[in-house]
């Protein structure tokens, strides 16, 4: 079935540091991509998403691109604030479903 | 819109106690879902409702777990009886349609003791 592979975690960071996580997907079709955020003690939130191929989602200075060639949906951030410190999930839908598939998440700490 | 709306946040209960978890969608919304969060295998999808009737209730773990869906603003999961193994945090998630983005509550974190 359609499912999504990230990169384990934890990652630990410095303030400013850049941060990638990895996705990759296997899935039929075209799905839609999602990268979700869960911070301490709170729900997921949608961080940004992208529906079709090379498309770039990005929110709150976090960019994914769609590649279609590698199946992938990295996740980025330039520069890392502690306030970023959260466990990250990628996900995707299917294209002819409706079950929201997500990775394992990886957690994320950034230091002062 | 006040988003997703959970309760309890909280949920502390003895094994073999009926525990009602609830949920408020986001207006407008006709899709919901309830998931089960928990280290061990992380999200899973318990159950899909579509205007009010349940598509999808596959990922119920076993008798003791039944949702419902009264009305488009309210959706109960209920376990009767619980068991230690139920504890978990529980979250509820609505959608306008059902591939569209899904909008998170806070959870209710359930421990069974």
């Amino acid at each position: 079935g359609d499912s999504v592979t990230q990169m384990e975690g934890p990652v630990t960071l410095s303030e400013e540091a850049f941060l990638t996580i990895n996705c990759t997907y296997t899935a039929t079709g075209y799905p839609s991509l999602f990268w979700y955020v869960q911070y301490p003690g709170e729900g997921l939130q949608l961080l940004l998403k992208a529906t079709k191929a090379d498309d770039k989602g990005s929110n709150k200075g976090f960019e994914a691109t769609y590649r279609k060639e590698t199946t992938s949906f990295h996740l980025e951030k330039g520069s890392v604030q502690v306030s970023d410190s959260a466990v990250y999930f990628c996900a995707l839908i299917p294209s002819n479903d409706y079950k929201l598939s997500f990775g394992a998440g990886t957690t994320v700490t950034v230091r002062a | 819109d006040a988003g997703v709306i959970q309760s309890p946040r909280h949920e502390v209960t003895e094994m073999g106690q009926e525990v009602t978890l609830r949920c408020k969608p986001i207006s407008g919304h006709n899709s919901l879902f309830w998931y089960r969060q928990t280290m061990m295998r992380g999200l899973e999808l318990l159950i899909y409702f579509n205007n009010n009737v349940p598509i999808d209730d596959s990922g119920m773990p076993e008798d003791r777990f039944s949702a419902k869906m009264p009305n488009a603003s309210f959706s109960t999961l209920k376990i009767q009886p619980s068991e230690p193994r139920d504890s978990a945090v529980y979250f509820c998630a609505s959608s306008s349609s059902g591939r569209d983005i899904q909008y998170f509550g806070a959870g209710t974190r359930l421990s069974v003791l």
